[in-house]
């Protein structure tokens, strides 16, 4: 069965420091993944995804996650920690077994960016 | 481009009230999703229709909640009874016709809170 594990819920950086945010994914098919972010009060926003083409993949605001398919990972980093990083992070996959382009989400990281 | 427009964007009700959310896609997308997140949980995909059609409900708990999209395009769902388990946070999304599918964009959220 394909499932996505985050391997924190919580992780607390300082401002200026890198950030690493862990998830693997469990599929028999090779996957289209995904990493959202939510703000507070906010609907969740696609950060950046991959969808089998190059392994490291830029989204916006400085992410960027590299897919390893030996690792069954696709870790999320940004060099440079902002103030404005603090949100919770949702790493997705695509069920590819619908049709209909379902995605199943992780239970999310919870980032704390400090000054 | 204006975004997902939900509304209300909070509510409290008593257990075994009725409550509806509404959603307008952004314009032109065919597939529109609801998801359920409950605090601490990543969502949970609950319906999705292609445009007015059902394409999977197979987690809409059919007993007390039910979901229309009438003519294509906004949507309302419903709970009826409700119960303080469906206390969370009522996300809609849409994405555009079939070759973007995998990108979903969300709107803020309807927070609701049964007491």
């Amino acid at each position: 069965a394909q499932s996505v594990t985050q391997l924190d819920s919580h992780v607390s950086v300082s401002e200026g420091t890198p950030v690493l945010l862990r998830c693997n994914y469990s599929s028999s098919y090779s996957p289209s993944l995904f990493w959202y972010v939510q703000h507070p009060n906010k609907g969740l926003q696609l950060l950046l995804k991959y969808t089998s083409a190059a392994t490291l993949v830029k989204g916006i605001n400085g992410f960027e996650a590299e897919f390893k398919k030996s690792e069954t990972s696709f870790h999320l980093t940004k060099p440079s920690a902002h103030m404005s990083d603090a949100a919770e992070y949702f790493c997705a996959q695509r069920m590819t077994t619908d049709s209909w382009g379902k995605l199943q989400f992780g239970a999310g990281t919870q980032v704390v960016v400090t000054p | 481009e204006a975004g997902v427009a939900q509304s209300p964007r909070y509510k409290i009700i008593e257990k075994r009230q009725s409550v509806a959310f509404w959603c307008n896609p952004i314009s032109g997308h065919a597939t529109l999703y609801w998801y359920q997140q409950i605090l601490g949980q990543g969502p949970k995909l609950l319906i999705q229709f292609q445009n007015n059609g059902v394409v999977d409900d197979s987690q809409l708990p059919k007993d007390r909640f039910s979901a229309e999209r009438l003519k294509g395009v906004d949507s309302t769902l419903k709970i009826q009874p409700a119960k303080l388990e469906d206390s969370a946070v009522y996300l809609c999304a849409s994405s555009p016709p079939r070759i973007g599918q995998e990108t979903q964009y969300f709107g803020p959220g309807t927070r609701l809170l049964v007491l």
